[in-house]
């Protein structure tokens, strides 16, 4: 079964400090994944996925099969940043059927 | 990409009832999903909408309970059948769209069942 974790429900960082949201998943194929944000009062949209390989607003993640991880990072964190993010999985080539996370909810303090 | 609405944005709902819950997009797309957010919880698909055929349902998930129909390309409805207080929930849409395949949510449908 495919399953996504993330253990932090809450994590809050200061300003210009660096930030780590821990993904960790499960699954036996190769699979895709995703990071998706959802800032106060706005719809969930996508900031990042393994495969573009690029830093979307200051953050990256790399995929590390070995250890089974997708942390999301960034070396200074602003308060713009405070948001909800899901990390999430795909099974399928493309984003097709997305297995989610329990979110994690960054906090960024002044 | 796409852009996504759904109706009603919120809803308060009697036990028993049923609630059906509209998504449009603004421009043609061949996937199209279906959602829950329980409270506290985080997303799990529903199914997906398929266009022309019956929808594809995730493991718990039964057509009589969760009725989904995809008349065209840009429009889904979803359906929850027969209510309680355990299907309050945040309900979103969302569309596989744009030449990286990338998945466009919805804003969400937040139900409360009293």
């Amino acid at each position: 079964a495919q399953r996504v974790t993330q253990p932090e429900k809450l994590l809050s960082v200061f300003k210009g400090a660096p930030v780590e949201l821990k993904c960790n998943y499960s699954y036996s194929g190769s699979p895709e994944l995703f990071w998706y944000v959802q800032y106060s009062r706005q719809r969930l949209q996508l900031l990042l996925r393994h495969i573009s390989r690029e830093s979307i607003k200051g953050f990256t993640a790399d995929l590390n099969k070995g250890e089974t991880s997708f942390h999301l990072k960034k070396p200074f964190a602003q308060e713009e940043d405070s948001a909800m993010y899901y990390c999430a999985l795909s099974s399928l080539g493309g984003a097709q059927k997305l297995v989610f996370g329990q979110g994690t909810r960054l906090t960024i303090n002044p | 990409s796409a852009v996504i609405s759904q109706k009603p944005s919120r809803d308060i709902c009697q036990r028993g009832t049923s609630l059906t819950i509209q998504c449009q997009v603004d421009s043609q797309v061949t996937m199209m999903f279906w959602y829950r957010q329980q409270p506290g919880q985080s997303l799990t698909l529903i199914a997906t909408a398929n266009q022309g055929s019956e929808a594809t349902y995730e493991s718990g998930f039964v057509i009589d309970k969760f009725p989904i129909s995809r008349p065209n390309l840009t429009f889904s409805t979803l359906t929850v059948s027969n209510m309680s207080p355990e299907d309050s929930s945040i309900y979103l849409c969302s569309v596989l769209a744009g030449s990286t395949d990338t998945q466009y949510f919805g804003p969400g449908t937040r139900l409360t069942v009293l």
